[in-house]
């Protein structure tokens, strides 16, 4: 069975650019959910998206969004980058809430 | 904020068991315990999950006292391959994985 998978793995992206990461779940799971993980600040919940809403939410700014397709893969978006958003962003997916299968994450730089 | 605290690093020798024991005073009456294992520069990996007791797979054992305001993951004789970082967290079977700083397991030969 084929794992999550996240493209792209690596970007390098300007100050002030906007950004879309893509992830496609394990087939039959119809969450998933993403997370940035940076060295300061840890992992931290972005949102997650069942049955293409958003069902949670974490504490980010209005600049990082996402969305669900009606095959359940998923992008998030984040407009006018700034230099604290490189960071490895990961997405997850799961049939049963508590047990997430995570990406290999998409590596941002943002100079 | 993580409901959770952790040693911030351990060391072992291949061979030995670990035990990696978590906090969580504050524990709810809903939320289960859950165990992640993350390698560098990859995602973070299911291990274990339990609400009481023991709880055993092929990776590692969960033990839980009654009160529930600790847990402890025990890993049986470690390998190198078995460094890493070991989160624990307390979660209502939601979605929202809130994840503290972890455990890095160093094992060395």
């Amino acid at each position: 069975k084929a794992g999550v998978t996240q493209t792209p793995r690596y970007l390098i992206k300007t100050r002030g650019q906007q950004v879309t990461l893509s992830c496609s779940p394990i087939s039959g799971h119809r969450s998933v959910s993403w997370y940035q993980q940076t060295p300061g600040q840890g992992l931290q919940f972005l949102f997650e998206y069942f049955s293409e809403t958003q069902r949670n939410k974490g504490n980010f700014p209005g600049r990082f969004s996402g969305r669900q397709f009606s095959n359940s893969r998923s992008e998030m978006n984040v407009s006018t980058l700034e230099l604290g958003d490189s960071a490895l962003y990961l997405c997850a997916s799961s049939k049963v809430a508590y047990e997430q299968y995570f990406g290999p994450g998409t590596r941002l730089t943002v100079t | 904020l993580a409901k959770t605290t952790q040693p911030i690093s351990m060391d072992s020798y291949e061979g030995q068991e670990v035990n990696i024991t978590c906090s969580h005073n504050n524990i709810a009456t809903n939320d289960y315990i859950t165990w992640y294992q993350q390698f560098p520069s990859q995602g973070p990996r299911f291990i274990i999950q339990g609400y009481k007791t023991k709880v055993t797979n092929e990776v590692a054992s969960l033990f839980i006292p009654a009160d529930r305001k600790s847990s402890t993951l025990s890993l049986p004789r470690v390998s190198l391959s078995d460094t890493a970082v070991y989160y624990c967290l307390v979660d209502q079977a939601g979605t929202a994985l809130i994840f503290g700083k972890g455990t890095t397991l160093s094992v060395s030969s």
